[in-house]
């Protein structure tokens, strides 16, 4: 089955340290998305990328970081410039253009910061 | 920049009950979108709305876009337990190198 995978489910850091969040999807899709949910906050958007080897900053990009060296592989880096990480990531991947075509979400990871 | 405004950010409701859930945009809208995330799940697609005043249904959910491609809503009839969850709306900004904007959502809860 075609999809997008994130891991690991559950995520604990303690202060200073950075973690990166593995996101792959197998759907052959040219644009991955990283988002971040907060209670109340919706999904706010941190980085995107539409073709390998580039990516453009979201709202929120500041304290994170991104790859694109496979256009199956989109990993996100939480540096311990962020000053509050704990949240609920998520990863998305969907046909470039246009917005014709919904996102399709990974199960996402729950960062805890301790 | 952009902003989706959605309302109400919760609702509760008795099952049987119908519910409906408004989107509105300081822009004009290329399309909108619209999710469902589950408690503990994630955002999952739900349908795609193109064309001014167009309105689409899935069983006993309706969804309708604005004349004016500012503004949606979705409106669910004879809510069940199985629409527990929150559902979100998304536009596009417009553009190859846009991208969706989301309203904060509206965060369902049905009483059997």
């Amino acid at each position: 089955d075609g999809g997008i995978t994130q891991s690991p489910k559950y995520l604990f850091r303690k202060e200073g340290q950075n973690v990166t969040l593995s996101c792959e999807q197998n759907l052959n899709h040219d644009a991955m998305y990283w988002y971040r949910q907060d209670p109340g906050q919706g999904l706010r958007l941190i980085y995107y990328s539409q073709i390998v080897n580039d990516f453009q900053k979201g709202d929120i990009a500041e304290g994170y970081s991104v790859s694109r060296e496979k256009k199956e592989s989109f990993p996100l880096t939480v540096t311990s410039a962020q000053k509050n990480p704990t949240a609920f990531y998520l990863c998305a991947s969907s046909v470039i253009g246009t917005g014709d075509y919904g996102y399709t979400f990974g199960s996402g990871t729950r960062l805890t910061v301790v | 920049g952009q902003q989706v405004m959605q309302i109400p950010q919760y609702q509760h409701v008795q099952e049987g009950e119908d519910f409906t859930t408004y989107c509105n945009s300081s822009t004009t809208l290329s399309n909108i979108q619209w999710y469902k995330q589950r408690p503990g799940g994630h955002p999952v697609f739900l349908i795609q709305l193109v064309k001014s005043g167009e309105v689409k249904k899935q069983k006993r959910l309706t969804f309708q876009f604005g004349e004016a491609k500012k503004n949606s809503s979705l409106h669910i009839t004879a809510t069940q337990t199985t629409d527990v969850g929150t559902y979100f709306c998304a536009g596009w900004d417009g553009g190859s190198q846009g991208n969706l904007i989301f309203g904060k959502g509206t965060k369902l809860s049905v009483k059997p």
